[in-house]
């Protein structure tokens, strides 16, 4: 396996469940991302973990509850979805250097996982 | 607050074509931008990473320049090719924040 995976392609679900998206890279870089796809808007950063601690939380409604639990491995959980919640979810993995104002690395993309609430 | 603006949204070209894509920045203030390519319903594909104190980066059939001055970079595809259909975003790395900042694309059609 290589660069960055992400399991399920699809996941159909009713705003009553709990499901979950996971994301696994296999780059060795020390940070991964979510972001959200919606139809006609530009990607949107939703989680940021570098070092698996999370550095940044775009004011995420918490029926999304990230979990990163090494640095390969990234969850996203999912419960009492709103059907508006329906998207790509992206993740992706960069190799991020400690400290503030630093750049981030060229960004690596899974193929995402296509959310559809019902 | 960054904005990305690409323009066109869409562009349809014939085969062999050399073309330009638009990606335009509010604040010039960036470390570095990157170019993707997304096919319909996948994930994106990185194509080059231009550093801030770089002008250009050049990838095959590829080349993307920057211009933080005027808040401007561009990526030129030559001999374009039906597999280069695609949408094309663009990403800022930029602010306190040291988060991407994507653009809504440009869908692309090279036409046979």
């Amino acid at each position: 396996e290589t660069g960055v995976t992400q399991t399920p392609r699809h996941l159909v679900m009713g705003m009553t469940n709990k499901k979950s998206l996971k994301c696994e890279q296999h780059l060795g870089h020390n940070a991964m991302y979510w972001y959200k796809q919606s139809a006609k808007k530009p990607l949107e950063l939703m989680f940021v973990y570098s070092l698996e601690e999370r550095v940044e939380n775009n004011s995420v409604p918490s029926r999304f509850s990230p979990e990163c639990p090494n640095s390969s491995h990234l969850f996203l959980h999912l419960h009492t979805l709103q059907p508006e919640d329906s998207a790509l979810y992206l993740c992706a993995s960069s190799e991020k250097a400690k400290g503030l104002a630093v750049a981030t690395g060229e960004l690596f993309f899974g193929e995402g996982s296509r959310l559809t609430v019902l | 607050k960054q904005e990305v603006t690409q323009i066109p949204a869409a562009l349809s070209v014939p085969e062999g074509e050399n073309l330009v894509l638009n990606c335009s920045f509010t604040d010039s203030a960036i470390y570095n931008l990157q170019w993707f390519r997304q096919d319909p319903g996948k994930g994106l594909t990185s194509l080059l990473l231009i550093q801030s104190s770089q002008r250009e980066q050049t990838s095959g059939r590829l080349n993307a320049s920057l211009d933080k001055s005027s808040g401007r970079s561009t990526l030129y595809i030559a001999a374009s090719q039906p597999g280069d259909s695609a949408t094309y975003l663009c990403a800022v790395d930029s602010g306190s924040a040291r988060q991407l900042t994507f653009g809504s694309g440009t869908q692309l059609t090279v036409l046979p």
